[in-house]
């Protein structure tokens, strides 16, 4: 059975950082992309980051880019997202999802997002 | 980037009804639209990719339809499991975006 399990998620003051983990279990993370969804508080989702499963392509929202970072280790089966300077509106859930992806052009690009994490909350606040 | 607008944005329907939510992105993006359903505090879940085709294992009274810009997704007799929010989402170019979302209630 295919899961995600997002962890690392919690309170922290503006300015501050956090690191969100994904465990992958029941399928090899080496042949997927993996992104990073968000929903804020009464709002809808938001894409937050991708990266492909060569880590050759990473994409990121121009909300977060150069603040958040996303790697992968495959060994571990487990996907990440560090989470720097973080700002009030960086409050949401956090989910990690599985992304078969496609090539074109050469690059991977995200395609659909077939598993989800039951999500982090991640809280910004003083 | 491109925009995603969904209509309408709230829905109030019956058992047993049919229903079609739309979903229209600022430019073509040819079949790159896929469907989801989120329930609150759970995981969204991917019902039709590539504007068509069925995830494995959902129900066939979800069905996708569209190309270019615009796009529609109907569900046949609705059951009252299927009260939540609705998303599309484009993967024709980076940033990948999502529409607002549509509401459904079952009355």
């Amino acid at each position: 059975e295919v899961q995600l399990v997002e962890s690392g998620g919690g309170l922290v003051k503006p300015g501050g950082s956090l690191r969100l983990s994904c465990a992958a279990s029941g399928f090899s993370l080496s042949i997927y992309s993996m992104i990073w969804v968000r929903q804020a508080p009464g709002k809808g989702l938001e894409w937050v980051s991708s990266i492909s499963s060569s880590n050759s392509y990473i994409y990121y929202a121009d909300s977060v880019k150069g603040r958040f970072t996303i790697s992968r280790d495959n060994a571990r089966n487990s996907a990440y997202l560090q989470m720097n300077s973080l700002r009030a509106e960086d409050t949401a859930v956090y989910y990690c999802a599985r992304d078969p992806a496609r090539i074109s052009g050469g690059s991977h690009i995200p395609y659909f997002f077939d598993y989800w994490g039951q999500g982090a909350l991640v809280v910004v606040s003083s | 980037d491109i925009q995603m607008t969904q209509s309408p944005s709230s829905l109030s329907a019956s058992v047993g009804d049919r229903v079609s939510l739309t979903c229209r992105a600022s430019q073509s993006i040819t079949r790159y639209l896929n469907w989801y359903q989120h329930k609150a505090g759970k995981a969204p879940k991917l019902l039709i990719y590539a504007a068509s085709s069925l995830q494995g294992g959902d129900s066939s009274r979800f069905s996708g339809s569209g190309s270019g810009t615009d796009f529609t997704l109907t569900i046949s007799s609705l059951q009252p499991e299927d009260s939540a929010t609705y998303y599309c989402q484009q993967s024709y170019s980076t940033p990948i975006t999502f529409g607002q979302g549509t509401r459904l209630e079952i009355k």
